[in-house]
């Protein structure tokens, strides 16, 4: 049973560049959850997705943006990159929350992403 | 805002002996808590979980107590083994599922 996936796992972009990131969930899994996680910090949740819409967004400027595809695989995208981008990038699958009523969220490996 | 703290930033137990984390959150709206445990160049792994309607919640050497008066959780470890070393979050959440992490605590066990 795979597990959620991430690519790639590693990044190098410049500022002002454009990122994308995807990310496949669990198997059985419908709901994404996108996380930045700084140096020393824990994850700061971005944006969720569930039925490819976003559902939830955390305190995020639009440059950051995602999408969720029919087989619930999704991508983060991040525009006009700024140093302060530069984190591991975590994708988390779940099952529905509306659904379910189901908390637990399990994670990928993450991209780190650096921004020069 | 920090709405979920981890207040030790690590914590260093001898092989065989009890670890205990600790964990406090400010917003009373949080309902479900959990815990996962991150090794480097990996992603955080579920541990165990507590709903607010419980105190303690068990899952072999994993415990985790709830004081919702105090807004306060640990995560018991019986007994501590080298391989538990890793970084420990705490999170909690609300309706919608959206997880608020602490910053983690450095666990080592020592042998």
């Amino acid at each position: 049973d795979a597990g959620v996936t991430q690519s790639p796992t590693h990044l190098i972009k410049t500022r002002g560049q454009q990122v994308t990131l995807r990310c496949s969930p669990k198997s059985g899994h419908d709901t994404v959850s996108w996380y930045q996680q700084a140096l020393g910090q824990g994850p700061q949740f971005i944006f969720q997705y569930y039925e490819e819409e976003e559902r939830q967004r955390g305190n995020f400027p639009d440059r950051f943006s995602g999408h969720q595809f029919p087989n619930y695989s999704s991508e983060l995208n991040v525009n006009a990159l700024l140093l302060g981008d530069s984190a591991l990038y975590l994708c988390a699958s779940s099952l529905g929350w509306m659904r379910t009523g189901s908390h637990e969220q399990y994670f990928g490996p993450g991209t780190r992403l650096t921004v020069t | 805002d920090q709405q979920v703290k981890q207040n030790s930033p690590s914590l260093s137990v001898q092989e065989g002996r009890i670890s205990i984390l600790n964990c406090d959150y400010t917003n009373s709206m949080f309902d479900y808590f959990l815990w996962y445990k991150k090794y480097p160049a990996e992603g955080p792994t579920f541990l165990i979980s507590i709903s607010s309607i419980k105190d303690k919640n068990e899952d072999g050497r994993f415990t985790v107590f709830l004081n919702k008066s105090a807004k306060h959780l640990s995560l018991h470890i019986v007994p501590s083994q080298p391989g538990d070393s890793a970084v420990y979050f705490c999170a909690a959440s609300g309706s919608g599922n959206k997880l608020v992490f602490g910053a983690g605590t450095i666990l080592r066990v020592k042998s």
